[in-house]
């Protein structure tokens, strides 16, 4: 089975400032890659995806993460942060098996910015 | 806007009490999924659902009954319930295999237990 780690169970950082949010997985084969935010009492919404090709994948709301196999990571990044930001990020890792996809989860980051 | 609809938003119910939680979609994804999650916790997978068929069942409570009545909708049946119970239900579905394959998700049903 996948594991993903998610460094920093929270993190904090002052509008304006760069968010920098830290993924990695366990696996030995290419991974397909996610990212999900979720905002108080909603549910999760992808803000972006690796599945093959280019290795920096653009997402909604300026968000944009890095694929590298050598470090086996997936980080989250946002040149400025805004006061919208702030939520709950999930990275995740889809394994397809034979009884269909499964997804693992890591234990999330909840994002605050200071004005 | 969300495409996967769950309903009802909240429910309250008594520990012998039988409810129902229900969620569709309409983007023809042929596997549906039951996440329970608590507050500042990952979601944790209960049921999966693929072509209709059961695939997937991660150890839960027999209190915990899924349906997937059609490829459109899927149902969890809730039946004498534990106030460690009390959670946000999350329905998703996805497509089954293939390069794209991620997860959309509802707004999720949040349940209490009294």
């Amino acid at each position: 089975a996948q594991s993903v780690t998610q460094l920093g169970s929270h993190v904090s950082v002052s509008e304006g400032a760069l968010v920098l949010l830290r993924c990695n997985y366990s696996s030995s084969v290419p991974p397909y890659l996610f990212w999900y935010v979720q905002y108080p009492n909603q549910g999760l919404q992808l803000l972006l995806k690796y599945t093959t090709g280019a290795t920096l994948v653009k997402g909604i709301n300026g968000f944009e993460a890095e694929f590298k196999k050598s470090e086996t990571s997936f980080h989250l990044t946002k040149p400025s942060a805004h006061m919208s930001d702030a939520a709950e990020y999930f990275c995740a890792v889809r394994e397809l098996q034979n009884t269909g996809n499964q997804f693992y989860f890591g234990t999330g980051t909840s994002l605050t910015v200071i004005p | 806007d969300t495409e996967v609809t769950q309903t009802p938003k909240h429910l309250v119910m008594g520990m012998t009490n039988k409810k129902s939680l229900k969620c569709e979609q309409h983007m023809g994804h042929r596997a549906m999924y039951w996440y329970k999650q608590k507050a500042k916790k990952p979601p944790e997978l209960m049921f999966v659902y693929s072509y209709e068929k059961l695939s997937i069942n991660e150890s839960v409570p027999s209190r915990f009954s899924p349906e997937c009545p059609n490829s459109s909708l899927l149902n969890l049946h809730l039946h004498a319930l534990q106030p460690e119970d009390s959670a946000l239900y999350l329905c998703a579905s996805s497509q089954v295999g293939g390069r794209v394959g991620e997860l959309f998700f509802g707004e999720g049903s949040r349940l209490t237990v009294l």
